[in-house]
C-alpha cells in the first residue's frame, strides 16, 4: 500500500516563498503529483514528478527524490489567491495493485498580508 | 483537457435513502474514479469503473452501499445506498487524461 506524510497547515506571508513537503512510504512508485484545491471546490492538478530532480512550472515547482520518498512543492511570490490545501499523490506501477492515485491528507496554506 | 460535469452539486438527504450522482465527461475515456473526500481529509478511492464490466471496489467499500454504473466511455454514476449521517462528505469522480487526473466538481452530500 501506499502512506504519504505532509504538514497538515501552513502560513505564509504574501510575496514570500514557502516549501511543502511530503513524504511517502510505497510498495511500487510510478508517479508523483501536487494538486492545489480551493475551499468547496475540485482538486486541480499543480505538477508532476517521475523522475529526480525539480520541475518548474511559472511560480510553483516540484522537487522529486524517489530514493529517500520525499518530494515538494515550492510557491514563490505568493498572492492571497494561493490559500488553498495542496496535495501530494502517488501512483504506484502499472499492473499492480497500487497503480491508482493515493493522495496525502492535504495542507493548508493560509497566505496572510 | 478533459471537462467533467457532476451532479447534483449538492444535496440534502434523508437517512435511509439513496442518492445517485452523475458523472458526464466530453470524452471517451477508459476508466472513470469515484472519490470520497470527508470533512478535513483527503480524498479516498471508492472504485475504478470500467465500461462493459463490474466496478472495482478499494478496501473498506461495497458494491451493495456504493452500485455503480458504467453503461457508456462518457457517462457513469455513483449511487449512495441507504445513507447514514456518516456518509455526509464530498464525493468526487475523476478521469485520468495523459497521467493527469481530471476531476469533476463534486457533489457535496450532506445526511439528515
Amino acid at each position: 500500500g501506499q502512506n504519504i506524510d505532509q504538514p497538515t497547515e501552513m502560513t505564509a506571508t504574501e510575496g514570500a516563498i514557502v516549501q511543502i513537503n511530503c513524504t511517502y512510504q510505497t510498495s511500487g512508485f510510478n508517479e508523483l503529483f501536487w494538486y492545489q484545491q480551493h475551499a468547496g471546490e475540485a482538486p486541480t492538478f499543480l505538477s508532476y514528478n517521475v523522475l529526480d530532480g525539480l520541475e518548474e512550472k511559472g511560480r510553483f515547482s516540484s522537487f522529486l527524490s524517489r530514493s529517500k520518498g520525499y518530494s515538494y512543492l515550492l510557491l514563490k511570490e505568493l498572492q492571497m489567491k494561493d490559500s488553498a490545501s495542496y496535495l501530494c499523490a502517488v501512483r504506484g506501477l502499472p499492473g499492480a495493485g497500487s497503480y491508482q492515485l493515493t493522495f496525502g491528507k492535504g495542507t493548508k496554506l493560509s497566505v496572510i498580508p | 483537457s478533459a471537462v467533467i460535469s457532476q451532479k447534483p452539486s449538492r444535496d440534502i438527504c434523508q437517512r435511509g435513502t439513496s442518492l445517485t450522482i452523475q458523472c458526464q465527461v466530453d470524452s471517451q475515456v477508459t476508466m472513470m474514479f469515484w472519490y470520497r473526500q470527508q470533512p478535513g481529509q483527503s480524498l479516498t478511492l471508492i472504485a475504478t469503473a470500467n465500461q462493459g464490466s463490474e466496478a472495482t471496489y478499494e478496501s473498506g467499500f461495497v458494491i451493495d452501499k456504493f452500485p455503480i454504473s458504467r453503461p457508456n466511455l462518457t457517462f457513469s454514476t455513483l449511487t449512495v445506498s441507504n445513507m447514514s449521517p456518516e456518509d455526509s462528505s464530498i464525493y468526487l469522480c475523476s478521469v485520468d487524461e495523459h497521467t493527469e487526473a481530471f476531476f469533476g466538481q463534486g457533489t457535496r452530500l450532506t445526511v439528515v
